[in-house]
């Protein structure tokens, strides 16, 4: 079953706008990640947040990480077109190194 | 600069069919995986494997095997390629240590069987 489910399923912004998406999930986690991934490539890393740590920040990117409410929020700010791609979120689901992804936040920013 | 190669792009393959999905990483990681990704339904992990010769199935083995000779390379195999097998094959991998830690994926292989 998917651990991680990604909230909107879609979102179309204009370029400058800030876009947030948001991952609920259902039991404890260790970590949480996010990637992306641009139409038809591989997925690439962008941040992992422990279960200890409520916020971290990378470049233009905001994570936040609420275990009470078993939910994540994803936030890009001053957006570019070629941020343009789907992100997903990943939880260590238990197991040795295994993480289950969601289905996905698809992002288009409009020039 | 950390690299995982996947031994096609595309691929086109008849219902029946042997296939071979190749995956290679230079990065020396012992961690390796291959996922399905379809349309609504994220990535699904068919299997992984955390040392040379070591395999666990994932979430949805059925119909693939996989085999691991050397570190770097894990191998995805169709026995009997099916239409439903018509997918985007990821091929990812990580260092060992903590659980669920940084995966590193491939471009990915599109395959289509007729």
């Amino acid at each position: 079953s998917q651990q991680g489910e990604e909230d909107p399923q879609a979102l179309s912004i204009q370029e400058g706008e800030n876009a947030t998406m948001n991952c609920s999930y259902k039991t404890s986690i260790n970590n949480l990640q996010w990637y992306r991934q641009n139409s038809g490539r591989g997925l690439v890393h962008l941040i992992l947040i422990r279960s200890n740590e409520r916020e971290k920040h990378s470049g233009r990117l905001r994570v936040t990480l609420d275990t009470s409410k078993k939910s994540s929020s994803l936030l890009i700010t001053a957006s570019r077109a070629a941020d343009t791609a789907s992100y997903f979120c990943a939880t260590d689901a238990g197991g040795y190194q295994k993480v289950t992804f969601g289905t996905g936040t698809k992002l288009q920013v409009i020039p | 600069d950390v690299k995982v190669t996947q031994s096609s792009r595309y691929l086109v393959k008849r219902t029946g069919e042997k296939v071979f999905l190749e995956c290679v990483q230079d990065m020396d990681h012992e961690n390796m995986f291959w996922y399905r990704q379809d349309p609504g339904l994220g990535l699904r992990l068919i299997y992984f494997s955390y040392d040379v010769k070591m395999k666990e199935k994932g979430d949805i083995p059925e119909g693939y095997s996989v085999s691991r000779e050397k570190k770097e390379r894990f191998s995805l195999i169709l026995e009997s390629a099916s239409t439903n097998q018509t997918s985007m094959y990821l091929c990812a991998s990580s260092p060992p240590g903590r659980r669920g830690d940084t995966q590193y994926f491939g471009p990915g292989t599109r395959l289509t069987v007729l």
